[in-house]
């Protein structure tokens, strides 16, 4: 079955960092980027980034660059994005998805709560 | 950055009506590299459009999209009670890619 499928919720501290998994099966993660997506409570969609699953390049929206690292393990056909100096308003779902430049392909969304 | 703006925010019909979801890009999106998605409540967004126009894969002839250069739309031929949802338009014409602020589609 093609699917993406992310780690659970997660419970931050301000300041701290959170790494949130995608795991692909079904295609070939290694000939698709990942793409990663944030939506806060009834905002809308954000686009953070993506990275390649062959090669690992990467590119980050200047919004998050400072703050969030995109990798990935092609032998875990696995993508992870990690977001540090956490605030307030990074409490949201986190999405990954599968594609070029749109996302034909999500995950199920990994929500983030950042409290002190 | 290319900002979308989408018309109208809500969009209260009933099923079997037909529903016209307006999205207007704050400069030309070239090669009409636009996509729109559903998202229900509580789930994860779902491609319906790529390319301003052609359906992803799966989805129903009753979802259509067309425009190009800044105005887009995406019409829903005859609402089904499963298409009472929020639905989002994003640009990949250029970095960053965005998205619209969405318009709800909700049962009048």
């Amino acid at each position: 079955q093609v699917q993406l499928v992310q780690s659970g919720a997660e419970v931050r501290k301000p300041g701290a960092s959170v790494k949130v998994s995608c795991r692909a099966s079904g295609y070939t993660f290694t000939n698709y980027a990942i793409h990663w997506v944030r939506q806060a409570p009834g905002q809308r969609l954000e686009w953070m980034g993506w990275i390649h699953g062959g090669d690992g390049n990467t590119k980050s929206s200047q919004k998050f660059q400072d703050r969030v690292t995109f990798t990935r393990d092609k032998s875990a056909s696995t993508a992870y994005m990690e977001l540090s100096s956490l605030r307030s308003e990074d409490t949201a779902f986190f999405y990954c998805a599968r594609g070029g430049n749109y996302g034909d392909l999500w995950g199920q969304g990994t929500l983030v709560t950042v409290s002190p | 950055e290319i900002v979308l703006t989408q018309s109208p925010g809500t969009l209260s019909l009933s099923p079997g009506e037909r529903a016209t979801l307006s999205c207007r890009a704050s400069q030309s999106v070239s090669s009409s590299y636009l996509a729109w998605y559903q998202q229900k409540r509580g789930q994860a967004p779902r491609l319906l459009i790529y390319g301003a126009s052609s359906r992803a894969t799966g989805i129903p002839d009753r979802f259509s999209g067309s425009g190009s250069g800044t105005d887009f739309a995406l019409t829903i031929s005859r609402l089904e009670p499963e298409d009472f949802a929020v639905y989002y338009c994003q640009q990949y014409a250029s970095s960053p890619l965005t998205f619209g602020g969405g318009t709800k589609v909700e049962i009048k």
